[in-house]
């Protein structure tokens, strides 16, 4: 039964470029949350996506960052025009319940490093 | 007030100590809380769930305190792979997991 997977582990953008970072949750989690962990800093909840929805994107910069969990195929975080403050530890996690439920806990995958250059 | 506050640490202790740490909160409504271990900015992973009675798995034991809005986190008998960064979890708004900055702890022979 394999784990939350993300990919790339490491991805090295310019700035003004794109970066896509690709989540695929464990296998019958239906739940997935996007954090950011900067350096020295604690993980910021970004978005929260079931299926085909966004269910809370509270934490996500109102411009350029974009997240979508498709009907098929793995959950996106897109950040457009990437500046150097966007180099961060981006982290996707998936639940098997709802928030607030006795099933909340999270299983982090291992993460993409961003590098803005 | 953020959400969830722990202390930063370092904590720097002796092997075979113990050591515990607090973790506050301030959403009186939160229902679920987590210790999680992170290593070297890997991803976190989860320690173990804190319930009401409080809950011991092995070295570990956890608490909660809802009348004071903290859960603590105690290590008994500290190994050297002890030394990790320890995240709480508790609920923000929308029931969200929301973590605390993390707690540094660094077990020395």
């Amino acid at each position: 039964n394999a784990g939350v997977m993300q990919n790339p582990r490491h991805l090295v953008r310019r700035r003004g470029q794109e970066a896509r970072l690709r989540c695929s949750p464990m296998k019958g989690h239906s739940h997935v949350y996007w954090y950011r962990q900067l350096p020295e800093e604690g993980l910021k909840f970004m978005v929260y996506l079931q299926k085909e929805n966004i269910i809370d994107e509270s934490g996500m910069p109102k411009e350029r960052f974009s997240a979508e969990f498709p009907k098929e195929g793995p959950s996106i975080l897109r950040i457009q025009q990437v500046v150097r403050g966007d180099s961060a530890a981006y982290f996707c996690a998936s639940s098997p319940g709802t928030p607030g439920g006795a099933n909340e806990k999270l299983f982090f995958g291992s993460g993409t490093q961003l590098s803005v250059l | 007030r953020k959400e969830v506050e722990q202390d930063p640490g370092p904590f720097n202790v002796p092997e075979g100590a113990t050591v515990a740490f607090n973790c506050t909160y301030s959403n009186s409504a939160s229902q679920s809380f987590f210790w999680y271990r992170q290593d070297c900015r890997k991803e976190p992973k989860l320690l173990m769930s804190v319930y009401s009675s409080g809950n011991e798995d092995g070295r570990f034991t956890a608490q909660l305190n809802r009348a004071s809005q903290y859960i603590s986190l105690l290590i008994r008998d500290s190994k050297l792979s002890d030394s990790a960064t320890y995240l709480c979890v508790g609920e923000g708004g929308s029931y969200i997991p929301t973590f605390g900055r993390g707690t540094s702890l660094i077990v020395h022979p």
